[in-house]
């Protein structure tokens, strides 16, 4: 089945620089690729997501990328604030299988 | 986008009893329902795929007799924490896809997430 690698564990940023959180698989048919935000206590929100097609997406301070043939996506967000403290998840999956979550970075935004 | 329900959100027990956890589709079908588990500071760990009208299918370790899930309608699964213990303590989170949108990008949804808390 499918295998997802995160990096790093935990992230710390100055408030207005960037974060760059790093997803490996291992499944080359996975063909979808969310991202979530998950505050404590709460269920994880979807931010971003890329499908196999594409190769970037961007949404305001949030892009993520994806390389098919290393097989590893990443997201990147810009001009960090407080708020996006949080825990990321990235995860993936193909046809009607289920997400495999990555093991989730711990971002902290320091004002 | 839609919206998945789950309750109850919080639940105390003792040890030995069973705690029953619903998770519905709001407004969408999904024949398709996923439950996970979610420990303190970790991340989501895949327990069982729940399909409407037939069996669940079980992730590796996870006791399909402890946890049983019954997805008996097209907006409703509910999973059943069986004689619970102090180690089943976790956040519970459900997720379903909408059936009729078909395709291969479905997003998944997610519910609110229930903490049990087994004394």
């Amino acid at each position: 089945g499918e295998n997802v690698e995160q990096h790093p564990s935990t992230l710390s940023v100055q408030e207005g620089d960037s974060a760059v959180i790093k997803c490996t698989y291992s499944d080359s048919a996975s063909n979808y690729f969310p991202w979530y935000k998950q505050e404590l206590g709460k269920r994880p929100q979807l931010i971003i997501d890329i499908r196999s097609n594409v190769g970037e997406k961007k949404d305001q301070r949030i892009a993520v990328t994806l390389n098919k043939t290393a097989k590893h996506f990443s997201l990147h967000i810009t001009e960090t604030q407080p708020e996006d403290s949080a825990v990321y998840f990235c995860a993936a999956y193909f046809g009607n299988t289920p997400l495999v979550f990555g093991k989730g970075t711990r971002l902290s935004v320091i004002a | 986008g839609a919206v998945v329900s789950q309750h109850p959100s919080r639940v105390i027990c003792k040890s030995g009893t069973s705690v029953k956890i619903e998770c519905r589709s709001l407004d969408f079908q999904a024949t398709t329902m996923f439950w996970y588990r979610q420990f303190p500071k970790q991340s989501l760990m895949l327990m069982a795929t729940s399909n409407e009208g037939s069996k669940a299918t079980y992730e590796q370790g996870v006791e399909k007799d402890k946890f049983l899930i019954n997805h008996a309608s097209l907006t409703l699964s509910t999973l059943t924490v069986t004689s619970a213990h102090p180690e089943d303590s976790s956040f519970y989170i459900c997720s379903a896809r909408e059936t009729e949108r078909g395709g291969l990008y479905n997003e998944q949804f997610f519910g609110p997430g229930t903490r049990l808390t087994v004394l």
